[in-house]
C-alpha cells in the first residue's frame, strides 16, 4: 500500500518560515498536491503539480519536489496560517492517499 | 462560482443505510470527474469513492467496496453516495469534491455533511 507521512505537528513565530514535509515512494513518480484545512471548514487546495499556486493562494506559500519528498514552504507565517495542511498524491485511478496532516501552529 | 452543497447526513445505527446528496452549481457538472471524501471527527482525511464525467470509470476505497454506490445524475448535476451495512468507522463528514485537469484533483469542496453510526 502507498502511505505519505508528514510531521503531526509544526510550530513557528509569525513572519519567520514554516516547512512542513511529506515523504512517500509514490512521490517519486506522481506529483505532490497539499491542502490547508481551518477548524469548521472544507479543506482548500492550496499547491499542485508540486509546486504549482492555484490562483488567489498567496505567494508566500510555494512547494518543492525532491526524490521520494515533497514540501510545502510559507515565507513569513501569518497567524491566519494556523490550520492542518495535507499533502496528497493518487497513484493511480483508485489509489488516492492524503497524508496523516500536519497541525501549523504559528505564535 | 463554483458552489458544492452536501445533504442527506445523520444518525443512522450500524447495519443501517444512509444517502448523500451534493448539488452543485456553476460549472458545467458533467465534464467534470467528482469525489466523495471523508474525514472521521478528530482525524484525517480518506478519498472514499470518485465516478467520471459520464459515469463510465467507478473508483472505491477498499473499506467501502461492495457496501457504498456512487452514482451522477447530470442532467440535475447531482452527485449521490448510497451507504448500505454502515459501521462505526464510517462515522465521519463527508465532502463532495471536484476533480480538474488544471490545477488538478480536489481542485473545490462542498462544506460536508456529517454520518453519525451509533446505536
Amino acid at each position: 500500500s502507498y502511505e505519505l507521512t508528514q510531521p503531526s505537528s509544526v510550530s513557528v513565530s509569525p513572519g519567520q518560515t514554516a516547512r512542513i514535509t511529506c515523504s512517500g515512494d509514490i512521490l517519486t513518480e506522481k506529483y505532490g498536491l497539499w491542502f490547508q484545512q481551518k477548524p469548521g471548514q472544507a479543506p482548500l487546495l492550496i499547491i499542485y503539480k508540486d509546486t504549482e499556486r492555484p490562483s488567489g493562494i498567496p505567494e508566500r506559500f510555494s512547494g518543492s519536489s525532491s526524490g521520494t519528498t515533497v514540501t510545502l514552504t510559507i515565507s513569513g507565517a501569518h497567524v491566519e496560517d494556523e490550520a492542518d495542511y495535507y499533502c496528497y498524491s493518487a497513484a493511480d485511478n483508485d489509489v488516492r492517499v492524503f497524508g496523516g496532516g500536519t497541525k501549523l501552529t504559528v505564535l | 462560482e463554483v458552489h458544492l452543497v452536501e445533504s442527506g447526513g445523520g444518525l443512522v445505527k450500524p447495519g443501517g443505510s444512509l444517502t448523500l446528496s451534493c448539488a452543485a452549481s456553476g460549472f458545467t457538472f458533467s465534464d467534470y470527474t467528482m469525489n466523495w471524501v471523508r474525514q472521521a471527527p478528530g482525524k484525517g482525511l480518506e478519498w472514499v469513492s470518485s465516478i467520471s464525467s459520464r459515469s463510465t470509470y467507478i473508483y472505491y476505497t477498499d473499506s467501502v467496496k461492495g457496501r457504498f454506490t456512487i452514482s451522477r445524475d447530470n442532467a440535475k448535476n447531482s452527485l449521490s453516495l448510497q451507504m448500505n451495512s454502515l459501521r462505526g468507522e464510517d462515522t465521519a463528514v463527508y465532502y463532495c469534491a471536484r476533480d480538474s485537469i488544471s490545477p488538478g484533483d480536489f481542485d473545490y469542496w462542498g462544506q460536508g455533511s456529517l454520518v453519525t453510526v451509533s446505536s
